[in-house]
């Protein structure tokens, strides 16, 4: 069965500092992978997701994510946070086929500090 | 605005009860999803139509049920309820079937159950 883990529960970064949230997945082939952030109140919105080819992929609001097969993973990356990037970021696995739905990770709360 | 809409966006009973929850996707959107997010068990999948037909099964209980109208809109019923069903409970909606088509989602309604 498919997985997702997001080891870090709650991140602390300071308003202009990089940022890396980290993801790793567990699947038997290359699946699917997605990051959605949450905003207090609202509802997920995808931010970027990977399905095959160029493992850099950019997304919206400056964001971008590395699929490395090897270490299982899939990282988000922003070079330079802003105070409203605050939020819950969820990194998701779906398999490339079959009715088997998306696996969510427990999520990374984003606090930022100025 | 993702184009996903929810009502009521906030609902509070009693246990034992049956609450119905609502959802409309975006136009032209042909899947809906349900998800629970609680604070024990983060965002589960719950159940996915497509143009009225169920698609795919997640972790439902059997107390849940849920159904696809002609006009597309969702609804989600919830009886026998217990205490631990309080969550925030999301619609999603995508235009096609396959789990890799992006999923945008409603605000949520938030079921507290006392």
């Amino acid at each position: 069965a498919q997985s997702v883990t997001q080891p870090d529960i709650h991140i602390t970064v300071s308003e202009g500092a990089s940022l890396e949230l980290r993801c790793n997945y567990s699947y038997g082939a290359t699946p699917y992978l997605f990051w959605y952030v949450q905003s207090p109140g609202q509802g997920l919105q995808l931010l970027l997701k990977y399905f095959s080819g160029d493992t850099l992929v950019q997304g919206i609001k400056g964001f971008e994510a590395e699929f490395k097969r090897s270490q299982s993973s899939f990282n988000l990356r922003k070079p330079s946070v802003h105070w409203s990037d605050a939020a819950e970021y969820f990194c998701a696995v779906g398999p490339p086929f079959g009715n088997e739905k998306l696996t969510f990770g427990t999520g990374t709360r984003l606090t930022i500090i100025p | 605005d993702s184009g996903v809409t929810q009502t009521p966006k906030h609902l509070i009973t009693a246990t034992g009860q049956r609450v119905t929850l609502r959802c409309s996707p975006r136009s032209g959107d042909l899947s809906v999803y349900w998800y629970q997010q609680s604070l024990d068990q983060g965002l589960q999948f719950l159940i996915q139509y497509y143009n009225g037909e169920e698609r795919a099964k997640g972790n439902i209980l059997e107390r849940f049920s849920a159904q696809q109208f002609p006009d597309l809109h969702s609804e989600l019923n919830l009886s026998s309820l217990e205490l631990g069903d309080s969550a925030l409970y999301f619609c999603a909606s995508s235009g096609g079937a396959a789990s890799t088509d992006t999923q945008y989602f409603g605000p949520g309604t938030r079921l507290t159950v006392l």
